[in-house]
């Protein structure tokens, strides 16, 4: 089956505790990206990657870091979390090409204490 | 700067009723438009796009959007809507040759019995 699948799918932490979502897709997919959703804000893009070893800085990528070392993973590292980065995350991969859908994953509820 | 706006955040609806979601973005190049629809507790997934062609576009469920150029919108309808549809839909753009996906804020849809 076709899937985006992110870990862990909940997770309560406290400040300045290091911590990693992981992300992996198998559908072969260039480009992935990370999105954090806040009420009334919709989906605001952290980091997105167009292949391995590929990266650039969304809209909001103050405190959080990337990597993609393999197409299929692209984890999402809090170095020092704080409660400002509270909020529900979302992982998502499409093919090449802007006019290509994206598939999400389930995503992540993240609360920093 | 480009955005989409989502000009209801809640729209309340009885059951067979007729609805519209209503999405304006800002660009003056060439968009690639999406409907992506999210039911409680899961990710995204795509409900209809509009990459060129017929501005009439036909998605899953019943759902279509019609693109206007000249208003600069993309705005969803159904006839006659279901409990099950009550979700939260998001707008969303993206641009010829470009990496990233602008969200609006969502629109919470309830279907009331």
């Amino acid at each position: 089956e076709a899937q985006v699948t992110q870990n862990p799918r909940y997770l309560i932490t406290v400040t300045g505790k290091k911590l990693t979502v992981t992300c992996s897709q198998n559908m072969n997919h260039e480009y992935m990206s990370w999105y954090r959703q806040d009420p009334g804000l919709g989906l605001r893009q952290i980091y997105y990657s167009m292949n391995v070893e590929v990266t650039d800085k969304g809209d909001v990528p103050e405190g959080y870091k990337v990597s993609r070392k393999e197409k299929r993973n692209f984890p999402l590292i809090l170095e020092s979390p704080s409660p400002n980065q509270t909020s529900l995350y979302f992982c998502a991969s499409r093919r090449e090409g802007s006019y290509n859908e994206q598939f999400f994953g389930p995503g992540t509820r993240l609360t920093v204490l | 700067a480009q955005s989409v706006t989502q000009l209801d955040s809640q729209v309340p609806v009885f059951e067979e009723a007729p609805v519209e979601l209503r999405c304006n973005y800002s660009s003056s190049v060439s968009v690639y438009l999406f409907w992506y629809v999210q039911y409680p507790n899961q990710g995204l997934q795509l409900l209809l796009k509009y990459l060129s062609g017929s501005t009439l576009v036909k998605g899953i469920n019943g759902f279509e959007a019609e693109f206007n150029k000249s208003q600069t919108s993309f705005h969803l309808r159904k006839p006659s809507v279901h409990i099950s549809d009550t979700a939260e839909y998001f707008c969303a753009v993206s641009y010829t040759g470009g990496f990233k996906t602008i969200f609006g804020a969502g629109t919470r849809l309830f279907v009331k019995a």
